[in-house]
This record gives C-alpha cells, sequence and structure tokens, in this order.
C-alpha cells in the first residue's frame, strides 16, 4: 500500500480484557516498530523487528505486552488484562533500510475503561 | 526514557513569520530526525540529518546539527496556519534505529 495502516482506528475495552492491535507496514519495508504516545510518558519504544532476526522488546512495558510480525509484514501487538494505564495511542512505523526515516502510521487510541 | 528535549514547549506566531524550534540531546546519534504531528494522530516525517551533516535544507525548513553541543534547530520560513501541529526531534542511537523523542513543541500560527 501507500503508506502504513493500523486497524482499528480506535478502540475502547474493559478493564481486564485483552485487545489485539494490527500494523500493515510499507510493502517492502523489512523493519517495523510499535511505540506508544500517552500523556504523561510521551512517545516511547515498545518493540522493533527486523526480517527474520529475534525482535528487540526491549521497550515492552511489562509481560502483558507481546508482539508478532508475520511473513515479515503484517504485525500484531496483543495488550493482556489491559489496565487504565495502557490507554494511550500506539503508533506503528516502518522503515526500508538502516539510519533512515521512519514512516508511521495513524496510530490506535486505545481507551480502558 | 526522553533523549530529546525541545524547547520552546509552545510557540505562537503569526502567519508569514518564522518558526524556530530547538532540540537538546544526550547521547551520540546516528541521526536526528523532526516529525509533524497532527490533532494527536499519525507523525509524519519532515528531515532527516545526520550525525555528519551540519545543515539541511527542505522547501521552507531548514534544520541544523551541532553534534559538540548536542543540539539541533528546526526554522519553518513564511509560516501558514496550516504549520500549526505539534513537532517533535527524535534521535536515532543504537543499531537498530529506535526511535527516542523529546516532549514535544506546540506551534500555532495565527491567519
Amino acid at each position: 500500500g501507500a503508506g502504513v495502516s493500523q486497524s482499528p482506528s480506535n478502540k475502547v475495552t474493559e478493564k481486564g480484557k485483552d485487545v489485539e492491535l494490527r500494523c500493515d507496514p510499507i510493502s517492502g519495508h523489512t523493519a517495523l516498530y510499535w511505540y506508544r504516545q500517552s500523556l504523561g510518558q510521551g512517545l516511547e519504544f515498545l518493540i522493533y523487528f527486523q526480517g527474520n532476526s529475534a525482535p528487540d522488546k526491549s521497550g515492552l512495558p511489562s509481560d502483558r505486552f507481546s508482539a508478532e510480525r508475520t511473513g515479515g509484514s503484517v504485525s500484531t501487538l496483543t495488550i493482556q488484562r489491559t489496565q487504565q494505564e495502557d490507554s494511550a495511542v500506539y503508533l506503528c512505523a516502518s522503515r526500508r533500510t538502516a539510519y533512515n526515516e521512519q514512516f508511521f502510521g495513524p496510530g490506535t487510541r486505545l481507551t480502558v475503561l | 526514557s526522553q533523549q530529546g528535549e525541545e524547547d520552546p514547549q509552545a510557540l505562537s506566531i503569526q502567519e508569514g513569520e518564522n518558526a524556530t524550534m530547538n532540540c537538546s540531546y544526550k547521547t551520540s546519534i546516528n541521526n536526528l530526525q523532526w516529525y509533524r504531528q497532527n490533532s494527536g494522530r499519525g507523525l509524519v516525517h519532515l528531515i532527516l540529518i545526520r550525525s555528519n551533516e551540519r545543515e539541511k535544507h527542505s522547501g521552507r525548513l531548514r534544520v541544523t546539527l551541532d553534534t559538540s553541543k548536542k543540539s539541533s534547530s528546526l526554522l519553518i520560513t513564511a509560516s501558514r496556519a496550516a504549520d500549526t501541529a505539534s513537532y517533535f526531534c527524535a534521535t536515532d542511537a543504537g543499531a537498530n534505529s529506535k526511535l527516542t523523542f523529546g516532549k514535544g513543541i506546540t506551534l500555532s500560527v495565527r491567519p
């Protein structure tokens, strides 16, 4: 596609429920990132995928967060047993080559009630 | 953790004026990037400057980088109302090129 797409654009869930957020990167981009933007913490790195290498999970805030990337393309970020502090905009980005710009999707706004 | 710190936190100018935003960071970097965000959603990439570059231009944008001071500035010339947005600097400092963002600057351009 022309850009990075994310779905859903908005998600409202109840505390304790699991959610899945999806990211479709730009075709041909080997690197994929998830970031989170919240009022209190600003923009934070969560996880990074590069080809078939083991992902860099160093930014995941707890073991309730996990992500996978299937076939080197689509990625899913899963949050289990959601908490109110998980409320944020979750942004996905992809890039073609190292040390170059990242292209961001429109984000998923997650609200945990 | 925040690496970049932008200033000012908020800037209000008249259409046609120039807007200057500054960013400071803490560690050595591969490159520094500026992004724009409208309405708290997707980030739009504006410009990237590499650690061995000192100045770069793109349309009405001019970015400078001073690695000795660990600082960068973004200049938007002849601002327009459509430039109203939040602006973030982000540093690429590691092997994975994960970005570390500043807290952002809110720019308001009055028509």
